[in-house]
C-alpha cells in the first residue's frame, strides 16, 4: 500500500508563472489536507477537501491559490502569478475518515516550490 | 486558538549520547499532542502521540515523550541517539473537538560519531 504521493518533489517557477501540486492520498482514504512550511516557520494549516468538496479552507490566502480534490485523480493545489513569498515546502496528508488528521492521517514527502 | 514553541532549533549531538527535544504548548483546552520525524529527503513519520491517559508516552525508534499539563509541556528524550536519528523535529498540538494540527518551527537534530 503506497503512502501518499507528492509531485513534483521539487518544483522551480518564475515570478508570475502557475504552480500545479500534485497529491495522491493513501488507498482507501478519502480526506486530503494541505500544509505549508515557509522557511523557519511550522507548518500550517491551508485546507481540508473531500472528494468533490472543500471542507475548510480558513489556511488559505484569499487571492491566487486554490484546491480541488476531483472524484477521479489527485487532488491539486494551485498557485496563480507566483511571488518570491510562494517559495515554501508544501505537505499533503490524507485520512481514511472524516476529520481525524489529528489521529488517523499520514503526510506526503512534500512538494519545495521555488519562485525565482 | 493553540500554539507550539520548540525551544531549540538546532541540536547537535554525539552518537551514543541523550538527546531532550524541548516543546511548550499554549491552549485554554485539553490538547493531544504529537512528535513527528522527517528523514532527509523523507516524508512526516509520526513518532508518538498523547491522547490520555499515562503521560509518559512510548514511540517508534526508542523515543519517548512526557505530557506535563502544569508546565503545558512535551519534550520528546532518547537515552542514546544513532547517527540515523539525525532528522528534523515537529512537535505539534491538536485541540480536542478539533482535527487540525498546529506545529512548531522545528528542531533539527545532527547526531555525530
Amino acid at each position: 500500500n503506497a503512502g501518499v504521493m507528492q509531485n513534483p518533489r521539487h518544483l522551480v517557477r518564475r515570478r508570475g508563472q502557475e504552480a500545479r501540486l500534485r497529491c495522491s492520498p493513501m488507498k482507501g482514504h478519502s480526506h486530503v489536507y494541505w500544509y505549508r512550511q515557509l522557511p523557519e516557520e511550522g507548518l500550517k494549516f491551508m485546507v481540508y477537501l473531500q472528494k468533490e468538496n472543500i471542507i475548510d479552507e480558513s489556511g488559505m490566502p484569499k487571492e491566487r491559490f486554490s484546491a480541488e480534490f476531483p472524484k477521479e485523480g489527485p487532488s491539486i493545489l494551485r498557485i496563480q502569478q507566483v511571488v518570491r513569498g510562494d517559495s515554501a515546502a508544501y505537505f499533503c496528508a490524507s485520512s481514511p475518515y472524516q476529520g481525524t488528521l489529528n489521529t488517523e492521517a499520514f503526510f506526503g514527502q512534500g512538494t519545495r516550490l521555488t519562485v525565482v | 486558538a493553540q500554539s507550539v514553541t520548540q525551544l531549540d532549533s538546532q541540536v547537535p549531538v554525539f552518537e551514543e549520547a541523550p538527546v531532550e527535544l524541548r516543546c511548550n504548548y499554549s491552549s485554554s483546552v485539553s490538547v493531544y499532542l504529537f512528535w513527528y520525524v522527517q528523514y532527509p529527503n523523507q516524508g512526516l513519520q509520526l513518532l508518538l502521540k498523547y491522547l490520555s491517559g499515562s503521560t509518559l508516552v512510548k514511540g517508534i525508534n526508542g523515543f519517548e515523550a512526557e505530557f506535563n499539563k502544569s508546565q503545558t509541556s512535551f519534550h520528546l528524550r532518547k537515552p542514546s541517539v544513532h547517527i540515523s536519528d539525525t532528522a528534523e523535529y515537529f512537535c505539534a498540538v491538536s485541540e480536542r473537538g478539533d482535527y487540525k494540527l498546529s506545529f512548531g518551527a522545528g528542531t533539527t537534530v545532527t547526531v555525530r560519531a
